[in-house]
């Protein structure tokens, strides 16, 4: 089992409401990312960083922000929660070694905001 | 044009089948393979990488052609829990992955 983990697993928020994700993983991997996907649909790179101190936008607008201050630590923050924020939030790592890396998963987080 | 695209689905087959899933990727600096497997309502998880070589994990046959910039994936005797959706994955040199939106897989008795 991959040591990644994600909380909460499932979040009911208001509208407006500032929320923060969290993912942490004990593999010492430099990268992470965060993925959003709904269901039954594919999978979209929202967020990603390849170390402490360094984040990128991914292929998908969101907005959402991102830190990365520690290494195992990777939290998705929503300003001001949205019903359209609704969806499955995915955190994942993988290891620097050039290219050939599996990528680890956690379960997700679920969020609806109502 | 998505990075990676794959076969659209679903596919429904019986037991016992023989099924092929076909990725094609268009970054001709791609350097990494994988087709990852995905349950109903859970996080993707790595089913096999793929070689230049191609390789085989029972079941599983998965692989690479360079030239065309695609890969694929065929499972044999096909099983009820083979039931899933099935993501094609390409890295870069730089590690960063691509997935494709998948293609679901429904084995039926």
């Amino acid at each position: 089992e991959a040591d990644i983990y994600q909380t909460p697993r499932y979040l009911v928020i208001g509208t407006g409401k500032k929320i923060t994700l969290e993912c942490s993983q004990t593999m010492g991997h430099d990268k992470m990312y965060w993925y959003q996907q709904d269901p039954g649909m594919e999978l979209h790179l929202i967020h990603y960083s390849y170390g402490v101190n360094s984040t990128e936008k991914g292929d998908l607008s969101s907005e959402s922000t991102v830190s990365r201050i520690r290494t195992e630590h990777f939290p998705l923050t929503l300003e001001s929660a949205r019903p359209s924020h609704t969806s499955q939030y995915l955190c994942a790592s993988s290891e620097s070694r050039g290219a050939n890396t599996e990528a680890f998963f956690g379960q997700g987080t679920r969020l609806t905001v109502v | 044009r998505k990075e990676v695209e794959q076969d659209p689905g679903p596919f429904n087959v019986p037991e016992g089948a023989t099924v092929a899933f076909n990725c094609t990727y268009s970054n001709s600096a791609s350097q990494s393979f994988f087709w990852y497997r995905q349950d109903c309502r859970k996080e993707p998880k790595l089913l096999m990488s793929v070689y230049s070589s191609g390789n085989e994990d029972g079941r599983f046959t998965a692989q690479l052609n360079r030239a065309s910039q695609y890969i694929s994936l065929l499972i044999r005797d096909s099983k009820l829990s083979d039931s899933a959706t099935y993501l094609c994955v390409v890295n870069t040199n730089a590690g960063k992955s691509t997935f494709g939106d998948g293609t679901t897989l429904t084995v039926k008795p």
